[in-house]
């Protein structure tokens, strides 16, 4: 079974331009989570998808970030325009259908390698 | 509100020294507790969990056992090797709370041979 994918692995850009973030998830798996960490500091959530609805997107900083999950498959983070401080490693995480507490029983989540944004 | 702290790194040890990762959380009530490992070019794996008090997690040779009266989840090894060389967070979700997992800040693991 393929894992989570992220691409690009690395992006280098210049502060004020626009890069996109890919994920996808674990075939059938419903439920998808964005989450970044900033050097040194802690894994923090961004926002979760549900097929292709927001279930909860309390995490995202700001309006530069857009998230989208059309058709419920892979998702994108859309970062316009990009700041010094967005940098940092945006990972991607899915797991199957179900609200129980992720990391429990058949929702474990599955992460990917992360997608490391440096911006300049 | 929910957090864990857990001991800064970088730590280095010699191949079969033991190892101890110091976590301790906050929460209202009583959260589940996991350990997670990011090895290099790699995704964050799920290392091992607990979800009550007392229980204890374990594989590949880590363990962390759940201390309601400490607060803590220490992962520890006995013997470790260089290949367990990753960076590790500790994390918990609150238990009826919204579903977000919570992280710390991550350890990462020299072992030198």
């Amino acid at each position: 079974e393929a894992g989570v994918t992220q691409f690009p692995s690395h992006s280098v850009i210049e502060k004020g331009q626009t890069v996109t973030l890919r994920c996808d998830p674990i075939s059938g798996h419903d439920n998808l989570y964005w989450y970044r960490r900033v050097m040194g500091k802690e894994i923090k959530f961004l926002l979760h998808f549900v097929k292709e609805s927001k279930q909860d997107e309390s995490g995202m900083p700001n309006n530069r970030f857009l998230a989208e999950r059309t058709g419920g498959t892979y998702s994108t983070l859309k970062v316009q325009p990009a700041e010094l401080e967005d940098s940092g490693v945006y990972f991607c995480a899915s797991s199957q259908e179900g609200s129980v507490q992720p990391g429990v029983g058949a929702n474990v989540l599955t992460f990917g390698a992360g997608s490391r944004l440096t911006v300049l | 509100g929910n957090s864990v702290t857990q001991m800064e790194g970088p730590v280095t040890l010699s191949e079969e020294a033991f190892l101890t990762i110091n976590c301790t959380y906050t929460a209202t009530g009583y959260p589940s507790l996991f350990w997670y490992v990011q090895y290099p070019g790699e995704g964050l794996q799920l290392l091992l969990k607990a979800t009550k008090a007392d229980d204890k997690g374990s594989n590949k040779g880590f363990e962390a056992t759940y201390r309601k009266e400490t607060t803590s989840f220490h992962l520890e090894k006995g013997s470790v090797q260089v290949s367990d060389s990753a960076v590790y967070f500790c994390a918990q979700v609150a238990l009826n709370r919204d579903d977000k997992i919570i992280f710390g800040k991550g350890t990462r693991l020299h072992i030198l041979p």
